[in-house]
């Protein structure tokens, strides 16, 4: 599995909106890329996931460049309740899970 | 709501007790799974479970037993635990066991192992 590098935290202010990149230079042909958002004491909840260009859905934006070795999660105008850590994966389709990494903690203020 | 439900929610146990874990799925799918999170670490994947057939088991000790009876419903049997196994133990599912499905966790289960 392609491992996966991204800051530990960042900060932001209600409204702004927030880009946490991604590193993957180890991304195979057929890996995908997904996001999780995770709040305290709660299971990972889906947000986008993309294999290339840009993906965008109702929650955020998924921008990935031509080579694939990073990617970026988009979020517009964020809220206090954006609050939370954010997790890239990648992995590809067969017999295997992915991996879970530290993630990025995000922290939105007044 | 994801559709996946865990109980209990929170639970306390001594060293010598014997519990269990319940993850049920109203989603369909063929992949259930069962991760350990503990303080300040990433999730830690313990076994996965394809059309009830148990297909990963990343080293886990023998003192968590897990048990799936059919596709919607997972357990996960807890007998002589240690106090560094109180974390919080996630089930989730799939539509299958490939690293490009979407994954959906239930709430979890916060352990105390005392």
């Amino acid at each position: 599995l392609a491992k996966t590098t991204q800051p530990i935290s960042m900060d932001s202010y209600e409204g702004q909106e927030v880009n946490i990149t991604c590193s993957h230079n180890n991304i195979a042909t057929n890996d995908y890329i997904t996001w999780y958002q995770q709040f305290p004491s709660q299971g990972p909840r889906f947000i986008i996931q993309g294999y290339k260009t840009k993906v965008t859905n109702e929650v955020a934006s998924l921008f990935i460049p031509a080579d694939r070795k990073s990617s970026t999660l988009s979020l517009p105008r964020v809220s206090l309740s954006d609050t939370a850590v954010y997790y890239c994966l990648v992995g590809s389709s067969g017999y295997s899970t992915l991996t879970f990494g530290k993630g990025t903690m995000l922290l939105v203020s007044p | 709501e994801t559709g996946v439900t865990q109980t209990p929610r929170h639970l306390v146990m001594g060293m010598t007790n014997k519990k269990s874990l319940k993850c049920e799925q109203h989603l369909g799918h063929n992949a259930m799974y069962w991760y350990k999170q503990s303080a300040k670490k990433p999730l830690e994947l313990m076994f996965v479970y394809n059309f009830k057939e148990q297909t990963e088991n990343n080293s886990v000790p023998s003192r968590f037993s897990p048990e799936c009876p059919n596709s919607s419903h997972l357990f996960l049997h807890l007998h002589t635990l240690q106090p560094e196994d109180s974390a919080l133990y996630l089930c989730a599912s799939s539509q299958d066991p490939q690293a490009g499905e979407t994954q959906y966790f239930g709430p979890g289960t916060r352990l105390l192992v005392l």
